[in-house]
């Protein structure tokens, strides 16, 4: 089974609206994080935010929220006022603490800001 | 300083060619990955070093070798590539420990390798 699920290969949004990129997990360790990467076309990686199984609270780095829903297994990235600068790849991905150093990544969703 | 430095940026070599990859963190990492990727792919996994030693070898072709040098350098090392292996290879570090925010994996921009 996948580890990390995302179902949206390609969105559109315009410029400062909202958009939330969806991403499913499946694990069986407790004690996990997950994580949200943007690759420009340039190709460097870019960690946007983390959160982990046991934060009480959904994370937040600026424009960045993290729409964690445990029972659901799901981690969704919302990104708020989007700008044309937000236009790339977004990849959720998995750590299980329990199992070693492995990162697993899902499939992508490529983003692009409308002006 | 989350930053991970490669070189060189852009690769073009041929089949016959042997050539190196070099990564480098000084964030105290003690773990080290090796990804691939193709365009509009997630990466893929390579090598995992972990506290210097190889940890994950992911089935890799023996035409790419890994190597450690200390725990701030990773090189990979390139012998006889195929034009299937023209790809960006990533090199990333995370702190090797675990259950923390500390734990994130921070990537290097990358080397974009062409094999003619």
């Amino acid at each position: 089974a996948q580890k990390i699920t995302q179902t949206q290969p390609g969105m559109f949004v315009q410029e400062k609206e909202a958009v939330t990129l969806d991403c499913t997990y499946d694990t069986s360790d407790p004690s996990y994080g997950l994580f949200w990467y943007k690759q420009p076309s340039s190709g460097e990686m870019i960690f946007l935010i983390y959160q982990g199984s046991y934060d009480q609270q959904n994370a937040t780095e600026g424009r960045y929220s993290l729409n964690f829903q445990k029972a659901r297994k799901s981690a969704n990235l919302v990104i708020s006022a989007s700008q044309l600068g937000d236009s790339a790849m977004y990849f959720c991905a998995m750590r299980e603490f329990s199992f070693g150093n492995q990162f697993y990544f899902g499939t992508g969703t490529s983003l692009t800001v409308i002006p | 300083d989350t930053e991970v430095t490669q070189t060189p940026k852009h690769l073009v070599m041929g089949m016959t060619n042997k050539k190196s990859l070099k990564c480098e963190q000084h964030m105290g990492h003690r773990a080290m990955y090796w990804y691939k990727q193709k365009a509009k792919k997630p990466p893929e996994l390579m090598f995992v070093y972990s506290y210097e030693k190889l940890s994950i070898n992911e089935s890799v072709p023996s035409r790419f070798s890994p190597e450690c040098p200390n725990s701030s350098l990773l090189n990979l090392h390139l012998h006889a590539l195929q034009p299937e292996d023209s790809a960006l290879y990533l090199c990333a570090s995370s702190s090797g420990t675990s259950g923390r925010k500390q734990e994130t994996q921070y990537f290097g921009p990358g080397t974009r390798l062409l094999v003619l």
